[in-house]
C-alpha cells in the first residue's frame, strides 16, 4: 500500500473547524482514502472514505485534491469528544490485503475548551 | 448501533502461559480481524479470517498464534506460550464485506494483555 504523511499533532479550540491534512503522493488509481480515529483507550473507529470526489457524512467531510496526492479531513465544529488520533490510510480494494489496514502514527488532535 | 465486544478488558498472565482473547463480532459480519497495539506504538495488523480460514496474516502472527471461530458468534485469538513482548492491546474487528468493497472495519475496544 502507498504511504501517507500526516502532521504529528494539531490543536483546535472547541466549536472551531479542524482541517487535518494528509499527503499521499504515491497514491495509485485504485487506492481509496480512508480515515479512522482512535479515542483514548478505545479501538480505532471509521470516519469516512473517498476516491476522487469530496465526501460528507455525519462525522466529517473529506476534501480530495484534484491530483489525489493529498486530502484533508474536516471536522466542522470540534468538540472535546473529537480529541483523538486521526489516521489517513490508503486502501486498494482490489488486492488480497483488503482487510489489512496500514496504520501510521496519525495526527493527535487536541481540542481546547 | 451494533458493536464489537471483547473480553476480558484486561488480562494478566505469566510468561509461557496460554491465553485466549475473546471477541463477539457484529452479528451479520462475515470477515474478522485481529490487530494489536504495543504501548506507544502503531496499530498493527495480525490476521484476517473469512469462511473459517485465515485469509492473510502478518509476520507477527507466527506459530504461537492461532484464531478460531468456535461457534456462530465468537472469534478467538489464542497465544500458545506468551512472551513478554506479547504485552499489548489486542483489537478485534469485523466487516460485512471483503475483497472488492470499501466496507469499513468495526473495532472493539480491545483487551489489554500484560505478560509478566
Amino acid at each position: 500500500d502507498a504511504k501517507t504523511t500526516q502532521p504529528n499533532s494539531m490543536e483546535s479550540n472547541e466549536e472551531e473547524p479542524v482541517h487535518l491534512p494528509c499527503n499521499h503522493s504515491t497514491i495509485s488509481g485504485t487506492d481509496y482514502i480512508h480515515w479512522y480515529r482512535q479515542l483514548p483507550s478505545q479501538g480505532p473507529e471509521y470516519v469516512i472514505h473517498g476516491l476522487t470526489s469530496n465526501v460528507n457524512n455525519r462525522m466529517a467531510s473529506l476534501a480530495i485534491a484534484e491530483d489525489r496526492k493529498s486530502s484533508t479531513l474536516i471536522l466542522h465544529r470540534a468538540t472535546l469528544r473529537d480529541a483523538a488520533v486521526y489516521y489517513c490510510i490508503l486502501r486498494d480494494r482490489r488486492t488480497d490485503s483488503w482487510g489489512k489496514l496500514q496504520f501510521g502514527a496519525g495526527t493527535q488532535v487536541v481540542v481546547t475548551p | 448501533e451494533p458493536e464489537v465486544t471483547q473480553t476480558p478488558s484486561h488480562q494478566v498472565t505469566q510468561m509461557g502461559q496460554e491465553v485466549i482473547l475473546r471477541c463477539v463480532p457484529i452479528s451479520n459480519h462475515l470477515y474478522f480481524y485481529w490487530y494489536r497495539q504495543i504501548l506507544g506504538q502503531k496499530v498493527e495488523f495480525l490476521v484476517s479470517f473469512y469462511n473459517n480460514e485465515i485469509s492473510e496474516k502478518s509476520e507477527i502472527f507466527d506459530d504461537q498464534f492461532s484464531v478460531e471461530r468456535p461457534d456462530g458468534s465468537n472469534f478467538t485469538l489464542k497465544i500458545r506460550s506468551t512472551k513478554l513482548e506479547d504485552s499489548a492491546m489486542y483489537f478485534c474487528a469485523s466487516s460485512d464485506s471483503g475483497l472488492g468493497s470499501n466496507s469499513p472495519l468495526h473495532f472493539g475496544n480491545g483487551t489489554r494483555l500484560t505478560v509478566t
